[in-house]
């Protein structure tokens, strides 16, 4: 069965110090994983996609097939990466849907 | 392109009327979602359609609770009767493929009492 889990609700952080959020998860088959964040009564937006490698606000995560993990992190916390992160997964491949698993997410807080 | 769309954005009503929620997904995108938002479950998907076929309804709570999406630019989340559990923050995704990820709409607040 997919599953994605996000073990901490609440990660609490000064500015500048770093961040993890971690994440893992449970599939089959060949996953695709994301990381969205949605800032305070907005909308979710897509942080970044495992396939693309990419860094987007500072932030990178890395697939670890071994360990099932796809955890978020940023050397330097900034203010304004203060929000709620949510871990998703698909599956790929012939036969998979495209339906979006989420975690339960993880508020962080980055204090001044 | 104005991204997904949702209407209303915020809405209260009383327990027993009907409340419909409205999506405009970006065009040309074939897949279309439903999700539902609360403090205790997080986020829950409750149907989604390919190409305008409804494809897995698993997450609709129960039978009040329906679902239309009549061509791919158009799609209604239907309640009736609705109840105070049904309280929560409403997001219709709409994606183009997979592994691009889901663009998601603003939201509707629905508030029953």
């Amino acid at each position: 069965a997919q599953r994605v889990t996000q073990p901490e609700k609440l990660l609490s952080v000064f500015k500048g110090a770093p961040v993890e959020l971690k994440c893992n998860y449970s599939y089959s088959g060949s996953p695709e994983l994301f990381w969205y964040v949605q800032y305070s009564r907005q909308r979710l937006q897509l942080l970044l996609r495992h396939i693309s490698r990419e860094s987007i606000k500072g932030f990178t995560a890395d697939l670890n097939k071994g360990e099932t993990s796809f955890h978020l992190k940023k050397p330097f916390a900034q203010e304004e990466d203060s929000a709620m992160y949510y871990c998703a997964l698909s599956g790929r491949g012939g036969g998979a849907t495209n339906k979006l698993i989420f975690g339960t997410g993880t508020l962080l807080a980055v204090q001044p | 392109d104005a991204g997904v769309i949702q209407s209303p954005r915020h809405e209260v009503t009383e327990m027993g009327q009907e409340v419909t929620l409205r999506c405009k997904p970006i065009s040309g995108h074939n897949s279309l979602f439903w999700y539902r938002q609360t403090m205790m479950r997080g986020l829950e998907l409750l149907i989604y359609f390919n190409n305008n076929v409804p494809i897995d309804d698993s997450g609709m709570p129960e039978d009040r609770f329906s679902a239309k999406m009549p061509n791919a630019s158009f799609s209604t989340l239907k309640i009736q009767p609705s109840e105070p559990r049904d309280s929560a923050v409403y997001f219709c995704a709409s994606s183009l493929r997979p592994n691009y990820g889901y663009t998601f709409g603003s939201g509707t607040r629905l508030t029953v009492v």
